[in-house]
Parts: C-alpha cells; sequence; structure tokens
C-alpha cells in the first residue's frame, strides 16, 4: 500500500519556468491538499479538492493552479516560477475534511528557483 | 493574523525527561486538534488527536490536555526517546462555517532529546 506518492522528489527550475508537481493516492480519499513548508512557518495551504472535479483556494494561492480530474491524482501547477516559491511542497489526503479525519502526506517535492 | 501559535520553536530534553510543546489558538469555531510529527526527509504523520468535549487523551508515551477556556492544548511526551526527536506540529480545524475543514498548522517544535 503506497500512501500518497510525490514525483519528483527534488527539482531545480530556472524563474519564468513552469512545471507541474504530481501527487497521486492509492486510499481511495475523496479529499486532497497541497501545502507549502518554509522554516519556522508550518505549513501553509495552497489549494484543496473535496472530491473529483472539484478544488478550492486555500491560504496561498497566487501562482499555482491545480485539477482533480480522477480522485487518485491531484496535480499542483506552477505557472511561472519565482524564487519565493522555494519550498517543500506536501500532498496530503484525507477519506473526509480535515476536520474530522487524519491528512495522511506524502514526503514532499523539494523545490528550489533559481 | 496567524490563528494557532505554537511554542517553544525548539526543545532540547534529557533521555527519560517530559517533552512538552504548547499551542494557542483564536478560533472557537475550531473543534479538531491533532498534533503530527515530522521526522528529516518526511512528510507529516499524525501522531494524536483530540476534539474539545474531553479535557485529556493519551497514547502510550504521548498525552494531549486540552484547556477549552484557556484556548490552548499542549502535547505532553513522557519518558522522551532519541527516536523522539523530530518536528511537531499542532494543527486546528473546524467543521462547519466557510473554512470548514481546512487545517490551520501551528509554525513547528523542533525535539531533540539527548542520550
Amino acid at each position: 500500500n503506497a500512501g500518497v506518492t510525490q514525483t519528483p522528489k527534488f527539482q531545480v527550475l530556472k524563474t519564468g519556468q513552469s512545471m507541474t508537481l504530481q501527487c497521486a493516492q492509492d486510499m481511495n480519499h475523496e479529499y486532497m491538499s497541497w501545502y507549502r513548508q518554509d522554516p519556522g512557518m508550518g505549513l501553509r495551504l495552497i489549494h484543496y479538492s473535496v472530491g473529483a472535479g472539484i478544488t478550492d483556494q486555500g491560504e496561498v494561492p497566487n501562482g499555482y493552479n491545480v485539477s482533480r480530474s480522477t480522485t487518485e491524482d491531484f496535480p499542483l501547477r506552477l505557472l511561472s516560477a519565482a524564487p519565493s516559491q522555494t519550498s517543500v511542497y506536501f500532498c496530503a489526503s484525507s477519506v473526509g475534511q480535515p476536520s474530522n479525519q487524519p491528512q495522511h502526506f506524502g514526503d514532499g517535492t523539494r523545490l528550489s528557483i533559481l | 493574523q496567524q490563528q494557532v501559535k505554537q511554542s517553544p520553536q525548539s526543545l532540547i530534553v534529557q533521555k527519560g525527561g517530559i517533552s512538552i510543546i504548547n499551542c494557542a489558538y483564536e478560533n472557537t469555531a475550531f473543534d479538531y486538534f491533532p498534533w503530527y510529527q515530522q521526522f528529516p526527509g518526511k512528510g507529516p504523520a499524525l501522531l494524536i488527536a483530540i476534539r474539545p468535549d474531553v479535557s485529556e487523551k493519551k497514547e502510550g508515551r504521548f498525552t494531549i490536555s486540552f484547556n477549552k477556556s484557556a484556548k490552548q492544548f499542549s502535547l505532553h511526551i513522557m519518558d522522551s526517546q532519541p527516536g523522539d526527536s523530530a518536528t511537531y506540529f499542532c494543527a486546528a480545524s473546524c467543521r462547519y462555517n466557510t473554512n470548514a475543514g481546512k487545517s490551520t498548522f501551528g509554525d513547528g517544535t523542533t525535539l531533540t532529546v539527548k542520550p
């Protein structure tokens, strides 16, 4: 049972490049989220989805797009990378809302923007 | 506005000692308070969680104490071990209102347990 799988684990981009961070879960969870983790700032919610075809913005959505075409996958797209987006990105899933159920996190994607 | 404030930022404890991490929240609508443990290079993993209808929850060496009137909750790690060395995050969320389901995290506490 793989749980939540994130790819790639590491990535270096140049300013202005675009890329997609992949997230897949095999637990049939309806709820999925993307967070970024910066030193001393905890986890901040970027976007989330309550089910296939439904997405919404979190606390820090600017510069990121998401889509949810299947229950399993929830990719995060950086449209035009900026140095301020250098961070560690975590994808999480839960069987229901995080207010009722624990979230299961992937191991993260470490992204550097030069 | 930070809705969940966590302290201390870092903590050093001797093996066998008690580690205490505190969190304070502002939104009285919060009704679910989990703690996550994160090891270097890994994602956070749920450690223990509590709802405001109880004042304490214990799982092995880990205990959450909850004070609804003070809007505070804390994690106690008894008999701390070097293997407990990790970053700990508190979080809070609520089931209702416009922010239903969204989790708010504290900034994290880096715990080091010395042998």
